[in-house]
């Protein structure tokens, strides 16, 4: 069956210092993962994907995410923190072989930067 | 300006009365999604549609309808028969219900049910 984890609920970071929320899945055939932010009240939106192709995948307001296909990770991340970057982060992953096309979606990390 | 919008975005009813939660997109997208976010739970699946006039259900689709007479609208039904309709509800829309494609959410609505 297929599934997400986002191990840690909570990740806090002094502004300006790099920033990593982990996300970890298992999927059949090849893995579709995509990396979404939610802002207090309001509606996801979206950051990044891993398709194919080159491992470290570079995405919107300067967050990128590295495809670890040995250690089924898809960790996201940012050189250097902004406190505007505080929100919930969500992973999201999907197969492609047989049952397994639904898309299934972490439980979130909420990151706080703090200045 | 294209996009996803969701009205209300506060709503408020009474418990035994179902309310209509409005999705409108103006991306040309095939696939649009009901989800319900619930604090610690992340998104659960409510309803999708990959093409209009089509629908099926997803994780949590008891005491929800929806249609898709317009390939633009996608509005969910919160009936009586849900137990605990107080929620965020969250709508989606993708290009074509694939995997390699990504899903544009619009602001989402608060239900409140008293």
């Amino acid at each position: 069956a297929q599934s997400v984890a986002q191990p840690e609920d909570q990740v806090n970071v002094a502004e300006g210092n790099p920033l990593t929320v982990k996300c970890t899945y298992s999927v059949s055939g090849n893995p579709y993962l995509f990396w979404y932010v939610q802002y207090p009240n309001r509606g996801l939106q979206f950051l990044l994907k891993y398709i194919t192709g080159d491992n470290l995948v570079k995405g919107s307001y300067g967050f990128e995410a590295e495809f670890n296909k040995s250690q089924t990770s898809f960790h996201l991340k940012k050189p250097s923190a902004l406190v505007s970057d505080s929100a919930l982060y969500f992973c999201a992953v999907r197969g492609n072989a047989g049952n397994n096309r639904k898309l299934i979606w972490g439980l979130g990390t909420s990151l706080a930067v703090n200045p | 300006d294209g996009g996803i919008t969701q009205s209300p975005k506060y709503l408020f009813r009474k418990e035994g009365q179902n309310v209509t939660l409005s999705c409108e997109q103006n991306l040309n997208h095939d696939a649009m999604y009901w989800y319900r976010q619930d604090p610690g739970q992340g998104l659960r699946l409510i309803y999708y549609s990959q093409i209009v006039n089509d629908f099926q259900k997803g994780d949590i689709a008891e005491g929800y309808s929806v249609s898709r007479e317009k390939k633009e609208s996608f509005p969910l039904t919160v009936t009586s028969a849900q137990k605990n309709p107080t929620a965020f509800y969250l709508c989606a829309s993708s290009l074509r219900d694939r995997e390699y494609y990504e899903q544009y959410f619009g602001p989402g609505t608060r239900l409140t049910v008293t």
